[in-house]
């Protein structure tokens, strides 16, 4: 079964330094998919970022990049340059793929909290 | 524009009472997805869909029912079945390479 650890419940920043959070997985399948959602307190979830198991590069959206180290089974997610708006919590996912079909089902981490100090 | 529609964006339900969370759908979308949230907790999968009058058991599926008679339509029941069943409730549905989308949620509680 696959699985999803965020071992910070909770994440301080200061306006306009980076911060990091951690994400390890565990899984049996060669082929998966690794999110990170932002999620604030009106309670959508917004897309962030996606790297495929198989991506040779570590995916960048703009300030988020994801640091994918595969033998480590770790995807944290880097934020750069926070911003008030940062503040929310995080979840990190993985995606199985089922029966060679591309939107197998989303197991999700515990969450990160993350507060951005002005 | 495209997206997920999840109504009413608040429920109150009483004890023995079922309820239906509507979750519907204008993206084309085979797959679709019930997540449970409880406060300062991750997703759990309730139930999930790949494909019209077909559906599959998630993590967390008792005391909930689901149908999908349209691919456009996901509804989740939650019956009285379901202990605790005040949370977060959203949906979401899956499309190409890695295109999820989630509904806005409703928020159930119990009276």
């Amino acid at each position: 079964a696959q699985k999803i650890t965020q071992t910070q419940p909770g994440m301080f920043v200061q306006e306009k330094e980076a911060v990091t959070l951690d994400c390890t997985y565990d899984t049996s399948d060669p082929s998966y998919g690794l999110f990170w959602y932002k999620q604030p307190s009106s309670g959508e979830m917004i897309f962030l970022i996606y790297q495929g198991s198989y991506d040779q590069q570590n995916a960048t959206e703009g300030r988020y990049s994801l640091n994918f180290q595969k033998a480590r089974k770790s995807a944290n997610l880097v934020i750069s340059a926070s911003q008030l708006g940062d503040s929310a919590m995080y979840f990190c996912a993985m995606r199985e793929y089922a029966g060679g079909t591309s939107y197998g089902k989303l197991t999700f981490g515990q969450g990160t909290i993350l507060t951005v100090h002005p | 524009d495209g997206g997920i529609t999840q109504s009413p964006k608040y429920l109150f339900r009483k004890e023995g009472q079922n309820v239906t969370l509507s979750c519907e759908q204008n993206l084309n979308h085979d797959a679709m997805y019930w997540y449970r949230q409880d406060p300062g907790q991750g997703l759990r999968l309730i139930y999930y869909s790949q494909i019209v009058n077909d559906f599959q058991k998630g993590d967390i599926a008792e005391g909930y029912s689901v149908s999908r008679e349209k691919k456009e339509s996901f509804p989740l029941t939650v019956t009285s079945a379901q202990k605790n069943p005040t949370a977060f409730y959203l949906c979401c549905s899956g499309g190409a390479n890695y295109g999820y989308t989630f509904g806005s949620g409703t928020r159930l509680t119990v009276v």
